[in-house]
């Protein structure tokens, strides 16, 4: 079974500085998704990042990039700029392409990033 | 166009009772997928639908039962209510999963509390 990993509960950004999101994974397959959902106070969960494995090439969209290293089965969230608005749980989840048994999002627990001001 | 729409949005239940949430999918998405979030446990599966029929099912006892709809709308129940059934449930959307490259969108949830 597929195992989604973050191991830090808590991080904390200054304002406008660089902040980076840990996630490892376990998976025996090769062809798979991950992303990284936001979920702030409001609750709703916004996708933010998605990457598929079998593209080399890193995934950035806006301020948000991530390193996906596949032999590591490692998928950090590197977040730009901070601002305040980009305080909220993060959780990074992994999808295999197939329907059926494996039509699922496997989620992390998740960290709470905080933003100061 | 229309995000996905869950209600109630907070729920509070006695124990032994039963429950059932709702959601509306975006228009046009045909699955429908039903997370529990809990602090201790994090996010997880409950079930998938996919035009009316369960195409996936997580690890969850036979009290948490769901269906979908002709019209894609899909519902879940809870029945004989546990004060651990309290917890947040997160419904999403999305057009299709056969070769996933289609996000889901999440509802805002449903805040289910049993005392």
């Amino acid at each position: 079974a597929q195992t989604v990993t973050q191991s830090q509960p808590e991080m904390s950004v200054q304002e406008a500085e660089t902040v980076t999101l840990s996630c490892t994974y376990d998976t025996s397959e090769s062809d798979y998704y991950l992303f990284w959902y936001k979920q702030p106070p409001s609750r709703q969960m916004i996708l933010v990042i998605r990457q598929e494995a079998y593209k080399q090439q890193n995934a950035t969209e806006n301020r948000f990039s991530v390193n996906f290293q596949k032999a590591a089965k490692s998928f950090s969230l590197k977040i730009s700029d901070s601002q305040l608005g980009d305080a909220a749980m993060y959780f990074c989840a992994y999808r295999t392409p197939d329907t059926g048994a494996n039509s699922k999002l496997t989620f992390g627990k998740g960290i709470t990033l905080s933003v100061r001001p | 166009k229309a995000g996905v729409t869950q209600t109630p949005r907070y729920l509070i239940k006695t124990r032994g009772q039963q429950v059932t949430l709702s959601c509306s999918p975006i228009s046009g998405h045909r699955s429908v997928s039903w997370y529990q979030q809990t602090p201790g446990q994090g996010l997880q599966f409950l079930f998938e639908y996919f035009s009316e029929t369960q195409r996936n099912k997580g690890n969850f006892p036979g009290r948490f039962s769901g269906r979908q709809f002709s019209n894609s709308r899909s519902e879940m129940n809870v029945s004989t209510l546990e004060l651990g059934d309290s917890a947040l449930y997160l419904c999403a959307s999305s057009l299709e999963a056969i070769r996933v490259n289609t996000e889901a969108f999440f509802g805002q949830g449903t805040r289910l509390t049993v005392v």
